[in-house]
């Protein structure tokens, strides 16, 4: 079974912190994706990357950035947290090739609160 | 433009009535379809997927959906809903695009009553 695992489950930050959210899959996918979700609005994608130090932006990119510095691992950070970056987090991989019948896989997320 | 639409945000069920989930989507080609699950406090484990062939797919759980071109929607279907099903449930689109971005609805929450 493809595991994701996201570093954090729960997290609680200040206003203006730098915010450091960690995801690693174990299935050597080439794709990954960080979304946000909050009630009402479904999930949205922040950024992708598609594989080792490439990435690309998502829909809601601003004020997030990324890092994929080896496969298995892809980081979103929050350059300054706000409190509009309350929300719940999850990270996604799948298989680069297969076509794009392949799905992806999520991990628990992470619920952030900025205070 | 590419969308997802799920009409219903929430739905309640009586444990072992049937069960039917809309999803309508808006795609210039061939869409790839899927259906997600979100138990409380989880992440998304996927319910089953369309992108060719038979239009009426078999999942897990004892789900299906079955994929209308013309009325452009994928409807999740449950004969006999258990206690277990409560959950929220996403409808998913993408295209031929091989980085395997998806689009996502909004949710439909779905309550079972006892």
């Amino acid at each position: 079974d493809v595991k994701v695992t996201q570093s954090s489950r729960y997290l609680v930050k200040r206003t203006g912190e730098k915010v450091f959210l960690e995801c690693v899959q174990d299935m050597d996918h080439e794709n990954m994706f960080w979304y946000r979700q909050d009630p009402g609005l479904g999930l949205r994608l922040i950024y992708f990357s598609y594989d080792v130090k490439m990435k690309e932006k998502g829909d809601i990119p601003e004020g997030y950035s990324v890092s994929r510095e080896k496969k298995e691992r892809f980081s979103l950070i929050l350059e300054s947290a706000s409190t509009n970056q309350t929300s719940m987090y999850l990270c996604a991989s799948r298989p680069g090739g297969g076509g794009a019948g392949q799905p992806q896989h999520f991990g628990d997320g992470t619920r952030l609160s900025i205070l | 433009a590419q969308s997802v639409t799920q009409p219903d945000i929430h739905i309640t069920v009586s444990e072992g009535a049937s069960l039917e989930l809309r999803c309508n989507y808006s795609y210039g080609a061939t869409p790839y379809l899927f259906w997600y699950v979100q138990s409380p406090g989880q992440g998304l484990q996927l319910l089953l997927k369309y992108f060719s062939g038979d239009t009426l797919v078999q999942g897990i759980k004892g789900f299906e959906a079955e994929f209308k071109r013309s009325q452009s929607s994928f409807n999740l279907r449950k004969p006999s809903v258990h206690w277990s099903d409560a959950a929220e449930y996403f409808c998913a689109v993408g295209g031929s695009s091989n980085t395997g971005k998806l689009i996502f609805g909004q949710g439909t929450t779905l309550q079972v009553k006892p």
